[in-house]
């Protein structure tokens, strides 16, 4: 089954303490992002990967990395979460070219207190 | 700045009434404007527009795209319960390197039975 998968899927953390939100997908999809999801400001794009090694900042990148070691994997790193980071974040991946839809995962819920 | 606005924000209906839900739209480098479904969860696909004046339809919902006046409409006929849901617009464009969805803040739908 084609399924993007997100863990955890909900997590409360601490104020600075650093915590990675995983992110594989199984379509050997070329392209993946992340976005978080807030109320009143709808989903907004953090960070995308068009391939192996190629990542770019999306609209909201400030406290966040990301790595695209292997392609099947796009993890998101939050190195000293802060309160504004508490969100729901979604992974997403969809084949190269144009026409393609994008797949998202269930989402991952995260407070940081 | 890319912009996405979708209206109404929030609906109200009886079953089997029809509703139409907005979208209207800013974007440089335009490739698609997709609609996703959303219930407490992922985003879930309903439909992606590139051609002007081409209906899209699956069951009781139906689309169709206006790249003169920049806007999309939803359909759904016989609304049912099970139709409850934030309705997402999103545009698909390709700035440089990146094929970024920039989504609207949604239309939340309410289906009294």
């Amino acid at each position: 089954e084609a399924q993007v998968t997100q863990n955890p899927r909900y997590l409360i953390t601490v104020t600075g303490k650093k915590l990675t939100v995983t992110c594989s997908q199984n379509m050997n999809h070329e392209y993946m992002s992340w976005y978080r999801q807030d109320p009143g400001l709808g989903l907004r794009q953090i960070y995308y990967s068009m391939n192996v090694e190629v990542t770019d900042k999306g609209d909201v990148p400030e406290g966040y990395k990301v790595s695209r070691k292997e392609k099947r994997n796009f993890p998101l790193i939050l190195e000293s979460p802060s309160p504004n980071q508490t969100s729901l974040y979604f992974c997403a991946s969809r084949r190269g070219g144009s026409g393609n839809t994008i797949y998202f995962g269930e989402g991952s819920w995260l407070t940081v207190v | 700045e890319d912009k996405v606005v979708q209206s109404p924000l929030s609906l109200v209906v009886h079953e089997g009434d029809t509703v139409t839900l907005n979208c209207s739209y800013e974007v440089t480098n335009f490739r698609s404007l997709l609609w996703y479904k959303q219930e407490k969860k992922a985003p879930t696909f309903l439909f992606m527009l590139t051609s002007s004046g081409i209906e899209k339809k699956s069951g009781r919902l139906s689309s169709i795209l206006d790249k003169k006046e920049l806007f999309s409409i939803l359909n759904i006929t016989a609304t049912q319960t099970g139709d409850s849901a934030v309705y997402l617009c999103a545009v698909a464009n390709s700035g440089g390197s990146n094929y970024k969805l920039t989504f609207g803040k949604g239309t939340l739908l309410t289906v009294n039975p």
